[in-house]
């Protein structure tokens, strides 16, 4: 089983959309917990960290549930510039990251 | 200020050769991260190396693989005897010390290895 799992999509929705990935983890001495953006043919790029309270920035709403050992995103009123794929990233230590296989995701006009 | 780069930004070699791949920090970040990309996959690690601590070599796949970073500056990833199986993007990334708390890493555009 891989240490960071998530669907892999596509998840392909129109714009303005609702849209909610989820990410398992295995190892539950995990500490920290990101969302990655990565544009096709490009590297990837912070787009958030994740807390136990929960956190938001504008349209992204990312949580923590440490009992059950995910962690999510939710994209609302979704936008054409949100297409790109959406890595998980769990850290045990701060130099030991763990990256998921990303969830594709595609927003129609 | 500058960011991560990575050259060369393609390379097409032949099954069995060598290729080194080179990586240049953000000025200032002293460590420094190698990952592999394989197609429609997510990043795998290879290579983790902080100021002058042993680095972390337990991503690397084989033998045929070995970094190398001078000081806190640029790191050469060489991999001998090149397969097929190794055509991949190869990420490099940097952040500052890590210490006691996250730090975001940045990673530079990649180098797309094809092996023929």
């Amino acid at each position: 089983r891989k240490e960071v799992e998530q669907d892999p999509g596509p998840f392909n929705v129109p714009e303005g959309a609702t849209v909610a990935f989820n990410c398992t983890y295995s190892n539950s001495a995990s500490q920290s917990f990101f969302w990655y953006r990565q544009d096709c043919r490009k590297e990837p790029k912070l787009l958030m960290s994740v807390y136990s309270s929960g956190n938001e920035d504008g349209r992204f709403t990312a949580q923590l549930n440490r009992a059950s050992q995910y962690i999510s995103l939710l994209i609302r009123d979704s936008k054409l510039s949100d297409s790109a794929t959406y890595l998980c990233v769990v850290t045990r230590l701060s130099n030991d990251m763990r990256f998921g296989a990303g969830t594709r995701l595609t927003v129609k006009p | 200020g500058a960011g991560v780069s990575q050259s060369p930004s393609n390379k097409v070699t032949e099954k069995g050769k060598d290729v080194e791949l080179r990586c240049d920090p953000i000025s200032g970040h002293t460590a420094l991260y190698w990952y592999r990309q394989r197609l429609g996959q997510g990043l795998e690690f290879l290579i983790y190396f902080q100021g002058n601590s042993a680095p972390d070599k337990s991503g690397l796949p084989s033998d045929r693989f070995s970094a190398e970073r001078t000081g806190e500056s640029v790191s050469t990833l060489t991999i001998q005897r090149t397969q097929q199986e190794d055509s991949a993007v190869y990420l490099c990334a940097s952040s500052k010390h890590a210490g006691q708390g996250y730090n975001e890493q940045f990673f530079g555009p990649g180098t797309r290895l094809t092996v023929l």
